[in-house]
């Protein structure tokens, strides 16, 4: 089955700064890539996504980047603000007899450093 | 457009015990999942609900089962409850079509076994 590996699992930025979280995936058939933000006692709220034929996909101050052949995608997040402190989670959708399944990253702990 | 909302917030169990969360969907979407997200973990698939029948399982026992009604609303049931059950329950909605993959969580139900 499908395997995420992410990192790192801490990460420390000064506030302005651009944020960098890393994913790699297994199985060359997953084809959608989502990112979620976890918040303190909250849900994972989705925050962009990218599908495998796409290469780059920007929100604002949020990009993806998805290298199939590598089998990595990343996100950024430029001018970081204190806001954006939170854990961050990578995704791929595993199909399991027909179902869309996320599998997910271990996570990353965003602190942004006034 | 409603978001996806879960029941009970919080919850205390002993062990042994059964448990029924529940699940209202977003707005127009037709299919939940459930996942659980152990302490500093990223979620971890169940099962996934499509027109009222499991449409795909995890690595999880026959005593997780689920329910998925006409309004698309979910309830996930555990039975026998054991100590490492103690988690976050994840629940998410999403649009079963040929060409989407988006899955929107709800803010999640504690679930403490004692």
């Amino acid at each position: 089955g499908e395997n995420v590996e992410q990192h790192p699992s801490t990460l420390s930025v000064q506030e302005g700064d651009s944020a960098v979280i890393k994913c790699t995936y297994s199985d060359s058939a997953s084809n959608y890539f989502p990112w979620y933000k976890q918040e303190l006692g909250k849900g994972p709220q989705l925050i962009i996504d990218i599908r495998s034929n796409v290469g780059e996909k920007k929100d604002q101050r949020i990009a993806v980047t998805l290298n199939k052949t590598a089998k990595h995608f990343s996100l950024h997040i430029t001018e970081t603000q204190p806001e954006d402190s939170a854990v961050y989670f990578c995704a791929a959708i595993g199909a399991v007899q027909g179902a869309q399944k996320l599998v997910f990253g271990q996570g990353t702990r965003l602190t942004i450093n006034p | 457009e409603t978001g996806v909302t879960q029941s009970p917030t919080h919850l205390i169990k002993t062990r042994g015990q059964q448990v029924t969360l529940r699940c209202s969907s977003q707005s127009g979407h037709n299919t939940v999942s459930w996942y659980q997200q152990a302490l500093g973990q990223g979620p971890q698939f169940i099962f996934q609900y499509y027109r009222e029948e499991e449409n795909g399982r995890g690595n999880f026992p026959p005593r997780f089962s689920g329910l998925q009604f006409p309004n698309y609303s979910s309830e996930l049931n555990v039975n026998a409850l054991e100590l490492d059950d103690s988690a976050l329950y994840l629940c998410a909605s999403s649009l079963f079509l040929v060409d989407t993959r988006e899955q929107y969580f709800g803010p999640g139900t504690r679930l403490t076994v004692t």
